[in-house]
């Protein structure tokens, strides 16, 4: 099975930083990874698919990007309802997995 | 409206089996592969089972594997996952979830989510 060990479990930050999250991926996955959001209570929202593709409506200030088999997800300007726990996954192949999470909380 | 709606979860106890549904609306459900993850108290997310359009393939994660069906019913635009020998372990929310189809090309991420069952397993 291929892991996915996320980093860091939680991060503080406030309104306007840039926060970076990574993902590494035991295995060569290609580009075959997602970066959801998920909000208390709430189902979790897909940001971006295979690595770096926004998913439509998702705003600019996210984006993805890849080395090799680490993965980063980038949120440029850190906004109030950016609040939340971010989770990737691996798509390159079955048992599909997700990391471990990754909680942005308010500095 | 596009969504997915879960229903099915409960109080039940270990040993016990119970059956899950999602009812989609608003796509073309027989076009899509469909998937059960859930999440257990506090903790994050694990896939469960996906079954591709047409029924043609269907995976399990190992922890359910043996206990757990997962199918579908495209003329009723309806997924279901039975559940047998539940064990405390699990507990959890249920989410159905539809994969992103890109030009006919399926990819195994998540785009629509339901609201997900709430699934207890307690004596």
């Amino acid at each position: 099975d291929i892991q996915m060990t996320q980093s860091p479990s939680s991060v503080s930050a406030s309104v306007g930083d840039r926060v970076t999250i990574t993902c590494r991926a035991s295995q060569g996955i290609s580009s075959w990874l997602a970066w959801y959001q998920q909000k208390p209570g709430k189902a979790p929202k897909l940001l971006i698919y295979a690595a770096s593709s926004l998913q439509s409506g998702v705003p600019s200030r996210f984006s993805g990007s890849t080395s090799g088999t680490d993965f980063t997800l980038t949120i440029s300007s850190l906004q109030p309802e950016d609040f939340a726990t971010y989770y990737c996954q691996q798509a390159n192949s079955f048992p599909l997995t997700f990391g471990g999470g990754t909680k942005v909380e308010i500095e | 409206e596009v969504q997915l709606v879960e229903s099915g979860g409960g109080l039940v106890k270990p040993g016990g089996s119970l059956r899950l549904s999602c009812a989609a609306s608003g796509f073309t459900f027989s076009s899509f592969g469909m998937n059960w993850v859930r999440q257990a108290p506090g903790k994050g997310l694990e896939w469960v089972s996906s079954i591709t359009s047409g029924s043609s393939y269907i995976y399990y994660a190992d922890s359910v594997r043996g206990r757990f069906t997962i199918s579908r019913d495209d003329a009723k635009n309806s997924l279901s996952l039975q559940m047998n020998s539940l064990r405390v372990e699990d507990t959890a929310v249920y989410y159905c979830a539809r994969v992103v189809v890109v030009a006919g090309q399926t990819y195994w991420f998540f785009d629509l989510w339901g609201r997900g069952t709430l699934v207890t397993v307690s004596s």
